[in-house]
């Protein structure tokens, strides 16, 4: 879904706990959903993604999880490292095969 | 090598000029696309474009063109430049094989003075 907020949400954690952050989209028709990382000074990169015939996906270190019901995607990042600091961002697919980037999310990693 | 990149990297200008912000990708991508981030990092589609059909966003001002000499590059060209077209302008590529999944260049910072 698109950003109506006028600031970066930030989630601030410690090093080695879980990190949830949330997303809600916007079209219930969207058929798949990516969760994009964004370093400072890098463009998005490619974390992990879902089809909506899913409601959970597994990576190494990530978990995407998918509500249609409710329009609401989450990614959960096990054992948080200073690494994972960056700006978050879920996507959604629409008709045109263009994604819908949500206002993004940023998670600013304590040690 | 580099999958999707992007020239140049930072581009400082002024008001009322033209310039032009290239995109080339090496993975057989068969759609490109450029965004614009804004200071809140939100992502802005402008343009979609394969080979066979250009999409544009309506909310973008027509002084900004797409042009696409091959399926490889996809450049964007902007006419008398304005201050709020100061931005961060990323090019993405993705293709039928990878369920449309995005891959993005670096980004231009763009700053108009």
């Amino acid at each position: 879904g698109e950003s109506v907020g006028l600031h970066l949400p930030t989630l601030s954690v410690q090093e080695g706990d879980n990190s949830i952050i949330n997303c809600a989209y916007s079209n219930s028709a969207s058929d798949y959903f990516i969760w994009y990382k964004q370093e400072s000074g890098k463009g998005p990169q490619f974390i992990i993604d879902i089809r909506s015939n899913m409601d959970k996906r597994q990576g190494q270190r990530v978990t995407v999880l998918l509500n249609k019901t409710v329009k609401h995607l989450s990614l959960q990042i096990a054992a948080t490292q200073p690494g994972d600091s960056a700006v978050y961002f879920c996507a959604e697919k629409n008709a045109g095969n263009m994604l819908t980037f949500g206002g993004g999310t940023r998670l600013m990693v304590k040690p | 090598d580099t999958a999707v990149s992007q020239t140049p990297k930072y581009l400082v200008t002024q008001m009322g000029n033209d310039k032009s912000i290239k995109c080339e990708q090496n993975l057989g991508h068969d759609t490109m696309y450029w965004y614009k981030q804004d200071s809140k990092k939100f992502l802005k589609i402008m343009f979609s474009y394969n080979n066979k059909e250009l999409i544009i966003n309506e909310t973008v001002p027509n002084r900004f063109s797409p042009k696409s000499p091959d399926k490889a590059h996809l450049n964007l060209h902007i006419n008398s430049l304005e201050l709020g077209d100061s931005a961060v302008y990323f090019c993405a590529s993705s293709s039928a094989a990878t369920n449309y999944g995005y891959t993005f260049g670096s980004g231009t910072r763009l700053t108009v003075v």
